[in-house]
C-alpha cells in the first residue's frame, strides 16, 4: 500500500466549478498535512496546512482532514483556469517523521 | 529576495563526471531537504537535515554525499553520475521537523 494515494486523474472541470481533490494516508501516526501545486516545468508551491481534524479555509480554497478515515481533501471553489497545475498532497510526522511524503498528484485541468 | 535558492537551475553532464548543486535558504529555517522528482513526477526524499544534523537518508546511493556548512546551507554532491540520475532536484527548508516546507526553483540535471 502507498503511504500517501492520490488520484492521478486527469480531473476536468469547467471554470467556475468546484474542483474536489482528495486523498488518502497509510500511518495513523501522522501530524501534518498538506496540499502543494505544481505548475509544469516549476516548483512546488504550498497552497494549504492542516494539523487537525475538519475545515480549514484559506480564500477559494478549503482543506478537510479526517484522522479517523485517514482522508484528506481539497476544495477549490470557483475554479479558474489558472488553477490547472498538478496537485501534490503531503504528509508528515509518524513514518514520516523528519521528512514530507507525496502523494503522486493529480492533474487538474480547468477549461473555459 | 528569494527565499530558498539553489543553483544551477539546469546542469548537462556526461556519464562518469562528479557534480555539486548548492542550496541556501533566508527563511531562518531550522530544517533543509532534498528531493528528487523522476520523469513521472513523483517528488522523492532523499535527505532531511535539522540544525546541520542528518536525520534522513532515504537508501540513497552512496555516490550522493550532502553536506550542510550551516543551518542556511545544504549542498548535494554527486560522484561518477548515471544515466538514472537525470530528473529534477529540489531543495526545500522547513521551520522544523514536521512543518510546511518551501521549496526552492529545481535543478534539472541530464546526464548524457
Amino acid at each position: 500500500q502507498k503511504e500517501v494515494e492520490q488520484n492521478s486523474g486527469p480531473l476536468s472541470v469547467p471554470e467556475g466549478a468546484i474542483a474536489s481533490l482528495n486523498c488518502t494516508y497509510s500511518d495513523r501516526g501522522s501530524q501534518s498535512f498538506f496540499w502543494y501545486r505544481q505548475y509544469s516545468g516549476k516548483s512546488p508551491e504550498l497552497i494549504m496546512s492542516i494539523y487537525s481534524n475538519g475545515d480549514k479555509e484559506d480564500g477559494r480554497f478549503t482543506a478537510q482532514l479526517n484522522k479517523a478515515s485517514q482522508y484528506v481533501s481539497l476544495l477549490i471553489r470557483d475554479s479558474q483556469p489558472s488553477d490547472s497545475a498538478t496537485y501534490l498532497c503531503a504528509v508528515a510526522g509518524g513514518t514520516s517523521y523528519g521528512k514530507l511524503t507525496f502523494g503522486q498528484g493529480t492533474i487538474l485541468t480547468v477549461h473555459p | 529576495d528569494t527565499a530558498v535558492s539553489q543553483t544551477p537551475k539546469y546542469l548537462v553532464t556526461q556519464m562518469g563526471n562528479d557534480k555539486s548543486i548548492k542550496c541556501e535558504q533566508n527563511l531562518g529555517h531550522d530544517t533543509m531537504y532534498w528531493y528528487k522528482q523522476d520523469s513521472k513526477k513523483f517528488l522523492k526524499i532523499m535527505f532531511s537535515y535539522n540544525n546541520k544534523e542528518l536525520i534522513i537518508n532515504e537508501t540513497v546511493p552512496n555516490r550522493f554525499s550532502p553536506k550542510s556548512p550551516d543551518k542556511a546551507h545544504l549542498n548535494l554532491h554527486i560522484n561518477s553520475l548515471e544515466l538514472g540520475d537525470s530528473a529534477v532536484y529540489f531543495c526545500a527548508s522547513s521551520g522544523s521537523l514536521n512543518t510546511e516546507a518551501f521549496f526552492g526553483q529545481g535543478t534539472r540535471l541530464t546526464v548524457v
